[in-house]
């Protein structure tokens, strides 16, 4: 147990199908990750938000929506995707984005995405 | 640019202490060296980080050698719930969490 929540675990979706996945923290943290973990690929950082505001988007395709309504909620709204979207999403936390504790990440354990 | 160097894989027996080694450098004064490890189909798990000192926590040690080019992550006695794989990451205090490849550590009883 991380004290970082993601829901679903796992989620089937066709490319036209909108769905949302969920992750919440309870460690009184005040950034929030999403990181994409395609197979045989190293972990990549998609989008970072700090005290609900987002700091980094890494050129991700708008096809993904991050949501952050408060420092303790995240959501990645998805519309129509792409196969090669399949991958482990995975949500973390940290108390800050610079500084030693930065480094801190607390992670789900990752929603399982399958794009038919 | 990777700024680590990590094995592929290791195999280390049970009960035996497990030294995973991680080459970087060309790590700058104020980059610290990060280590997390990932068990099959779970999220990344924080061990320990340091600057320049030998740090020990209740999961592991890191020891960086006194040029800071290289480092040695040490679980002094792994258990089977210890395969996993380990990252090694190099980072500054304002940077992102960048993960590479790591090294695929098999305990075997």
């Amino acid at each position: 147990e991380t004290g970082v929540t993601q829901t679903p675990r796992h989620l089937v979706m066709g490319m036209t199908n909108k769905k949302s996945l969920k992750c919440e923290q309870h460690l009184g943290h005040n950034a929030m990750y999403w990181y994409k973990q395609s197979a045989k690929k190293p972990l990549e950082l998609m989008f970072v938000y700090n005290f609900k505001e987002q700091t980094e988007n890494n050129s991700v395709p708008s096809r993904f929506s991050p949501e952050c309504p408060n420092s303790s909620h995240l959501f990645l709204h998805l519309h129509t995707l792409q196969p090669e979207d399949s991958a482990l999403y995975l949500c973390a936390s940290s108390q800050e984005t610079s500084g030693s504790r930065a480094g801190e990440l607390f992670f789900g354990e990752g929603s399982r995405l399958t794009v038919l | 640019d990777a700024k680590t160097t990590q094995p592929t894989s290791m195999d280390c027996a049970e009960g035996r202490a497990a030294n995973l080694p991680c080459n970087h450098s060309t790590i700058s004064g104020n980059e610290y060296v990060y280590w997390y490890r990932q068990i099959h189909s779970q999220g990344p798990q924080y061990i320990i980080h340091g600057l320049k000192n030998n740090e020990t926590n209740e999961m592991a040690s890191l020891i960086i050698t006194e040029d800071r080019k290289s480092s040695t992550l040490i679980l002094p006695h792994a258990t089977l719930r210890d395969t996993a794989v380990y990252y090694c990451i190099v980072r500054a205090l304002t940077d992102k969490l960048i993960f590479g490849t790591g090294t695929r550590l098999q305990v075997f009883p």
